[in-house]
């Protein structure tokens, strides 16, 4: 079946490391995008990608960083710089924007 | 299970009623909707769209309705049952472009009481 892979689903960060989150989907499609979401907060976008090795800084893109070597992979890391990295990240794809996107079921990121 | 949002506006309904969600936008030039349902610790998973040229579209058990007038969205769901519990989100299109990333409002959460 298609569809969109995170992983891992929990994750724990000490104080100072940098962690990476994996976005793999087998959709074909060609956008992908990065959200946060803190608790009674909407998903506000870190960064997203519309075409292989090309991507743009979303809202809160500070202390993240990403890449696209790879047409169904977007990994996201979280560096050290990012000082409040606790939240559940959420992935997403699009063929086309009207389309609507398909979500991953997330990864919950805790520092510890 | 996960929390999604801890000081969502909720909404709660009796089983078997009729639920209304709202959400409003900000952009006026917005031509795509989306709603979507998340479930704790689950991704949103997209429930029905509508465009600008539409004002109301049907699903199965859902309504979408679209006033572009007061940039007003709403999502009907009728006969609500206890696995709608989750928080509904509405997204936009601000930009009138297919990979545009949207806007995503808030969240409603919805309980339905058994």
């Amino acid at each position: 079946d298609g569809g969109i892979t995170q992983s891992p689903k929990y994750l724990f960060r000490k104080e100072g490391q940098n962690v990476t989150l994996s976005c793999e989907q087998n959709l074909n499609h060609d956008a992908m995008y990065w959200y946060r979401q803190d608790p009674g907060q909407g998903l506000r976008l870190i960064y997203y990608s519309q075409i292989v090795n090309d991507f743009q800084k979303g809202d809160i893109a500070e202390g993240y960083s990403v890449s696209r070597e790879k047409k169904e992979s977007f990994p996201l890391t979280v560096t050290s710089a990012q000082k409040n990295p606790t939240a559940f990240y959420l992935c997403a794809s699009t063929d086309r924007g009207y389309d609507g996107y398909t979500f991953g079921s997330g990864t919950r990121l805790t520092v510890v | 299970g996960e929390s999604v949002g801890l000081h969502l506006p909720t909404l709660s309904v009796q089983e078997g009623d009729n639920s209304i969600i709202n959400c409003a936008y900000s952009n006026s030039a917005s031509d795509y909707f989306i709603w979507y349902k998340q479930e704790s610790g689950k991704g949103p998973q997209f429930i029905i769209d509508i465009r600008s040229n539409m004002d109301k579209r049907q699903g199965q058990r859902v309504t979408v309705l679209l006033n572009k007038t007061v940039k007003h969205l709403s999502l009907q769901i009728a006969a609500t049952q206890p696995g709608d519990s989750a928080v509904y989100f509405c997204a936009e299109n601000p930009m009138n472009s297919g990979n545009t990333p949207l806007v995503f409002g808030k969240g409603t959460r919805l309980s339905v009481i058994a």
